[in-house]
C-alpha cells in the first residue's frame, strides 16, 4: 500500500513533442504529490508538485494532472527539449502524518532527440 | 544560498570494510534525510532527523548502518561492515520543517561501490 508505481520505465520523444509519465498509488492517506528531475551525477530536484484539492497544476511547460478517484497522476512536458533529457521520479507523501517521508516511484528515463 | 553538501562523492571499498559519509544541509534546515538510491530505482528513505533527534529510522538496517546528527546540523551515515548489496548512491536531503508540503533539497550524493 506504500508503493508508487511509475510508467514507462523509459521514453524517447522528438524535440517539440509531448512527454507523458504516469504514476499510480494505493494509499489514500497520500496528499502531496511532487515530481523530481534528476540529471546524471546530480541529486533529484523538485520540478513541480500538486495537492489533491486541484486536478491540474501548470508551471511553464510542465503540467501535473491529478485524478483522485483513480488514484493516478501524471506529468506532461510540452514542447520537449533536449535539455529535458533526464530521469523523472514521481513521489507521494502523507502530510498529515508527521514523520512520513516521500515514497518515490522507480523513475522514467526521458531522452529527447533533436 | 548554498546547497546540500556531501562528501566524498565516490567511494570504493571491499565487502566487510566500513565506510562513512558526511552531509552538511542547507543552513537553517531543521529536517535532514538520508536516502539510498540503487541503480535504476527511486530513492528509498533510510533515516530522517528533526534537529538532532531521529524521527523515522524504520528502514535503516540497524545491524550494519548507523547515523547521527550532532548539534542538529551536519550528519554522518556509517556502514559497518559493508555488503555487496550496499552498492548504491547515498543521498542526503534537507528541508526547513518536517511537516507540510516542504521542498526537500538533495545533495549530489555519494556513489558507493562495494567489491
Amino acid at each position: 500500500q506504500q508503493q508508487v508505481k511509475q510508467s514507462p520505465q523509459s521514453l524517447i520523444v522528438q524535440k517539440g513533442g509531448i512527454s507523458i509519465i504516469n504514476c499510480a498509488y494505493e494509499n489514500t492517506a497520500f496528499d502531496y504529490f511532487p515530481w523530481y528531475q534528476q540529471f546524471p551525477g546530480k541529486g533529484p530536484a523538485l520540478l513541480i508538485a500538486i495537492r489533491p484539492d486541484v486536478s491540474e497544476k501548470k508551471e511553464g511547460r510542465f503540467t501535473i494532472s491529478f485524478n483522485k478517484s483513480a488514484k493516478q497522476f501524471s506529468l506532461h512536458i510540452m514542447d520537449s527539449q533536449p535539455g529535458d533529457s533526464a530521469t523523472y521520479f514521481c513521489a507521494a507523501r502523507a502530510l498529515n502524518q508527521a514523520g512520513t517521508a516521500l515514497i518515490f516511484g522507480k523513475g522514467t528515463t526521458l531522452s529527447v532527440s533533436s | 544560498e548554498a546547497g546540500v553538501a556531501q562528501s566524498p562523492r565516490y567511494k570504493i571499498i571491499e565487502k566487510r570494510q566500513s565506510v562513512a559519509f558526511w552531509c552538511n544541509p542547507i543552513s537553517g534546515h531543521a529536517t535532514l534525510y538520508w536516502y539510498q538510491q540503487i541503480l535504476g530505482q527511486g530513492p528509498k528513505l533510510l533515516i530522517q532527523f528533526q534537529n538532532n533527534g531521529v524521527v523515522d529510522d524504520s528502514q535503516l538496517p540497524k545491524d550494519r548502518f548507523s547515523a547521527e546528527r550532532l548539534k542538529g546540523v551536519d550528519s554522518t551515515l556509517k556502514i559497518q561492515p559493508a555488503k555487496l548489496e550496499d552498492s548504491a548512491v547515498y543521498l542526503c536531503a534537507s528541508s526547513q520543517t518536517l511537516a507540510g508540503p516542504d521542498t526537500q533539497y538533495f545533495g549530489p550524493g555519494t556513489r558507493l561501490t562495494v567489491l
